[in-house]
């Protein structure tokens, strides 16, 4: 079942904050973040395996709620680059079941 | 160096004419994935390889094939393509396991006119 992402969308200036949540209406045992930018293939962030793990990758950081059945992104003093469309998937067996994605823009 | 490799990058196929699409890997991964994405959404998975263990979902058109001669190669058949297989097809590998990173080629954009 595919997991649920809000919000859709986000636009930020450099600099601000945002978060991207990930639910699902099933057990997660893991969840993966991925970002894809515009025209390009994405690209791995981190995999949060355990509840209440907290992983980082850079100036994002994510955590994962195992009772609550989330994960939230966390994007601090955002930059340019950070701009794309980040998506979390769940994991069963071995194939990874992406939500519908959020789109996030950041303007200087 | 470029790790997942697909080919070739732009396909333009008529309605019906069949197309394939490769992909290859030099990470020497068990698992091989191809995805469809359509514009503005989440890459949908076709089928995957766990080895030479080939696993369809349910959802997959039969006229999508695969087939992987190898671990390096996998490839992406598609019979008799439609109007709405336009989309960018997306190929992945992992070392499989809960914790594996998906690795991504830069996908095939695919016109079907």
């Amino acid at each position: 079942q595919q997991p649920v992402q809000s919000p859709q969308a986000v636009i930020l200036r450099e600099g601000e904050d945002a978060v991207i949540n990930c639910s699902s209406s099933k057990a997660l045992y893991s969840v993966h973040w991925y970002r894809q930018k515009h025209g390009e293939a994405p690209v791995f962030l981190m995999i949060l395996l355990k509840g209440g793990e907290q992983m980082r990758h850079e100036k994002i950081s994510a955590s994962f709620n195992e009772k609550k059945q989330q994960s939230s992104l966390y994007l601090t003093a955002s930059q340019l680059s950070y701009s794309g469309t980040y998506f979390c998937g769940t994991e069963i067996g071995f194939k990874t079941i992406f939500g519908a994605g959020t789109r996030l823009f950041v303007k200087a | 160096d470029a790790m997942v490799i697909q080919n070739p990058r732009y396909q333009v196929t008529q309605f019906g004419k069949p197309v394939t699409l490769s992909c290859s890997q030099t990470l020497n991964h068990n698992v091989m994935y191809w995805y469809q994405q359509k514009s503005s959404q989440a890459p949908k998975l076709l089928f995957h390889y766990y080895d030479k263990d080939f696993n369809n979902e349910a959802d997959t058109p039969d006229n999508f094939q695969s087939r992987r001669p190898n671990t390096s190669f996998c490839f992406l058949d598609i019979r008799s393509p439609g109007l709405g297989d336009t989309a960018m097809y997306l190929c992945a590998t992992s070392r499989g396991g809960s914790e594996a990173e998906q690795y991504f080629g830069p996908g095939t954009r695919l016109t079907v006119t």
